[in-house]
């Protein structure tokens, strides 16, 4: 069974900092997919990966897969309250998705 | 923009009571799931329907069983609610089966205390 392993799983920083955050595996991804899940919500579906290398832009969230498919980052610059939220990665294998147990992210004003 | 709903935010039941929570969702998505989720355990997928009246057991699918009469909507029945079954409990939805442009989307979730 494929396990995402996600770091680290508590951030706590100021707003303005910059921070990463890691999802990481030991089998190959055949894609990845990143969510913000906010107090009291649902994950909401932040960005997809497929490809080696590729790295995706959606605002001031930068996200990276790995060469090898096997990790993935999510860098958030100059955070902001708006960004506090648990973050979660999540692949998927036969009609069924597998997601790591996320970092927990809150930005301090 | 598509739409999940669960029929309700936050429920409280007693031991041994029968619970249903309903998910609707508006469009046409082969393929639903409830997953519950945990604290330190992340999302755990409890079973899961990729059509009306068939399902497929998840990970945990002890205590629970599921129905899909109609493509729209995807019920989660405890049959004996069990302290152990509080939790936060997921719908999500989505199409096609497999593939990078094949997203889940997820309704708001239904906070469940069980006394």
């Amino acid at each position: 069974t494929q396990l995402l392993e996600q770091s680290p799983q508590f951030l706590s920083i100021q707003e303005g900092e910059n921070l990463t955050v890691y999802c990481n595996s030991s089998s190959v991804f055949s894609s990845l997919q990143w969510y913000r899940q906010e107090p009291g919500e649902g994950p909401v579906l932040l960005v997809t990966v497929v490809t080696g290398g590729e790295v995706k832009k959606l605002k001031r969230l930068t996200f990276q897969f790995g060469d090898a498919r096997k990790d993935s980052s999510l860098h958030i610059t100059a955070a902001q309250p708006g960004d506090t939220g648990l973050y979660l990665c999540s692949t998927s294998g036969t009609y069924k998705y597998i997601f790591g147990t996320g970092t927990r992210l809150k930005v301090l004003a | 923009d598509v739409k999940v709903t669960q029929s309700s935010r936050y429920l409280v039941k007693r031991t041994g009571e029968k619970v249903f929570l309903e998910c609707v969702q508006d469009m046409d998505h082969e393929n639903m799931f409830w997953y519950r989720q945990d604290p330190g355990l992340g999302l755990r997928l409890i079973y899961f329907s990729y059509d009306v009246k068939m399902k497929e057991k998840g990970d945990i699918p002890e205590g629970y069983s599921v129905s899909r009469e109609k493509k729209e909507r995807f019920s989660l029945i405890l049959e004996s609610a069990s302290t152990n079954q509080t939790s936060m409990y997921l719908c999500a939805s989505k199409t096609q089966a497999l593939g990078p442009g094949s997203t889940q989307y997820f309704g708001p979730g239904t906070r469940l205390l069980v006394l």
